[in-house]
């Protein structure tokens, strides 16, 4: 069974940094593409980055970009999001997500969620 | 970046009943659309992908269809489990990842 299980998250002040890590068991971690997707408290998805299952290419909104890093670690079967310079806008439930494939082209949706860990921003 | 309108905001509806969801894209996104259902506290749930796939233990009452601008998700007959929010998705080379602002599925 394919679990992923995020952790990392917490109370940080604007400007700030947190790392966020999601380690995924019951799949072959390397031959599947990762997103981060994240849901402000009441509000609808917003997709925030996605990596490739060989970790060759990234991807991100423009609404991270230049702030937020994706990176993973095939050996530990483990996904990253370094988020630096963080603003009140960022606060949500940040989801990692399994994509059906190892590439992040056009038809790649994830299949698999982990329960998201709270992000909150605020002085 | 391709902009997804779901309709309506809210659907109430009884067990039993027919439940008809859309979702427009500002763009064709041919037929990369998907459909999640998020349930209260709950991680997000794929349902359909490729517009009209069913994915992996859905039941058959899902089923989605459309290709373009226009996508319908239809639930033939309601359980009471069914009650959540639904967000529709694309991601297609040209127009970026997107997702709608979802259409809450209440028990009437």
């Amino acid at each position: 069974e394919v679990q992923l299980v995020e952790s990392g998250g917490g109370l940080v002040q604007p400007g700030g940094s947190l790392r966020l890590s999601c380690e995924a068991s019951g799949v072959t971690f390397s031959s599947y593409a990762m997103s981060w997707v994240r849901q402000a408290p009441g509000k609808g998805l917003e997709w925030v980055s996605a990596i490739i299952g060989s970790g060759g290419s990234t991807y991100y909104a423009d609404s991270v970009k230049g702030r937020f890093t994706i990176s993973r670690d095939n050996s530990k079967n483990t996904l990253y999001l370094q988020m630096n310079s963080l603003r009140g806008e960022d606060t949500a439930i940040y989801y990692c997500a399994k994509a059906l494939g190892p590439y992040f082209g056009s038809g790649s949706y994830s299949d698999y969620w982990g329960q998201g860990t709270l992000v909150t921003v605020s002085s | 970046e391709i902009v997804l309108t779901q309709s309506p905001a809210t659907l109430s509806l009884s067990p039993g009943e027919r439940a008809t969801l859309s979702c427009r894209a500002s763009q064709s996104v041919s037929s990369y659309l998907a459909w999640y259902q998020q349930k209260p506290g709950q991680a997000p749930r794929l349902l359909i992908y490729d517009a009209s796939n069913r994915a992996t233990g859905i039941p058959a009452r899902f089923s989605g269809s459309g290709s373009g601008t226009d996508f319908t998700l239809t639930i033939s007959s309601l359980e009471s489990e069914d009650f959540a929010v639904y967000y529709c998705h694309q991601r297609s080379n040209w127009g970026g990842v997107t997702f709608g602002q979802g259409t809450r599925l209440e028990i009437k």
